[in-house]
């Protein structure tokens, strides 16, 4: 049972544009989100999360978006850059120390930056 | 160094063989996943220590699987008699509370053969 859900499995966009990754979930009790980039060979890093008493949370070229009614969430990423280039994943996790409070990921989505 | 430390990087091992892979997670990391990336695949959920609780191991495919936490410091994860479809890079993180930000090793590259 997929609780974490990005249905894309690769984008490409051009340089300078804007790049915008999708992520769906469904348990409830998730109220915080992270997104991770990962370059091949190398292990994720975490890039932005939000938590659920927000609905945008912004550092930089990145923005994620939490729209909790769908229980959807966007990450932008304004201008994209070549170096943007990798396989993203989303998280989410809930409150508390039991099982949902493990860090629950995506698939993931393989962007391309096009030059 | 700071990061999470994850030994070896690559092994290579032959089918029915036993291994392990350690992890040094973050001092003072209270929360520690293991996850693991088959080619072309994306993160499976292994096991999850917290704290003092008991792991959440839902995710270990089989009871040849297991894993082992010193407190919260080093842990270990053992496969058993391995297969060819553990082949993968097995990943392992580390984050101050639950459900935070977790930092990832670099993992390790198992290949069975």
């Amino acid at each position: 049972d997929q609780q974490v859900k990005q249905n894309s499995p690769s984008l490409s966009v051009q340089e300078g544009r804007i790049s915008i990754l999708n992520c769906d979930y469904t348990n409830s009790m998730f109220d915080y989100f992270l997104w991770y980039k990962k370059y091949p060979a190398e292990g994720p890093t975490f890039l932005i999360s939000i938590s659920s008493i927000k609905d945008k949370n912004e550092d930089g070229r990145f923005t994620v978006f939490l729209n909790k009614s769908a229980k959807h969430l966007s990450l932008h990423i304004v201008p994209s850059q070549p170096g943007d280039s990798a396989v993203y994943f989303c998280a989410a996790s809930a409150g508390g120390t039991g099982a949902n409070s493990k860090l629950t990921f995506g698939k993931g989505i393989t962007l391309s930056v096009r030059p | 160094g700071a990061g999470v430390s994850q030994s070896p990087s690559n092994k290579v091992t032959e089918k029915g063989k036993d291994v392990e892979l350690r992890c040094d997670p973050i001092s003072g990391h209270t929360a520690l996943y293991w996850y693991r990336q088959r080619l072309g695949q994306g993160l499976e959920f292994l096991i999850y220590f917290q704290g003092n609780s008991a792991p959440d191991k839902s995710g270990l495919p089989s009871d040849r699987f297991s894993a082992e936490r010193t407190g919260e410091s080093v842990s270990t994860l053992t496969i058993q008699r391995t297969q060819q479809e553990d082949s993968a890079v097995y990943l392992c993180a580390s984050s101050f509370l639950p459900g935070t930000e977790a930092f990832f090793g670099q993992g390790t590259r198992l290949t069975v053969v």
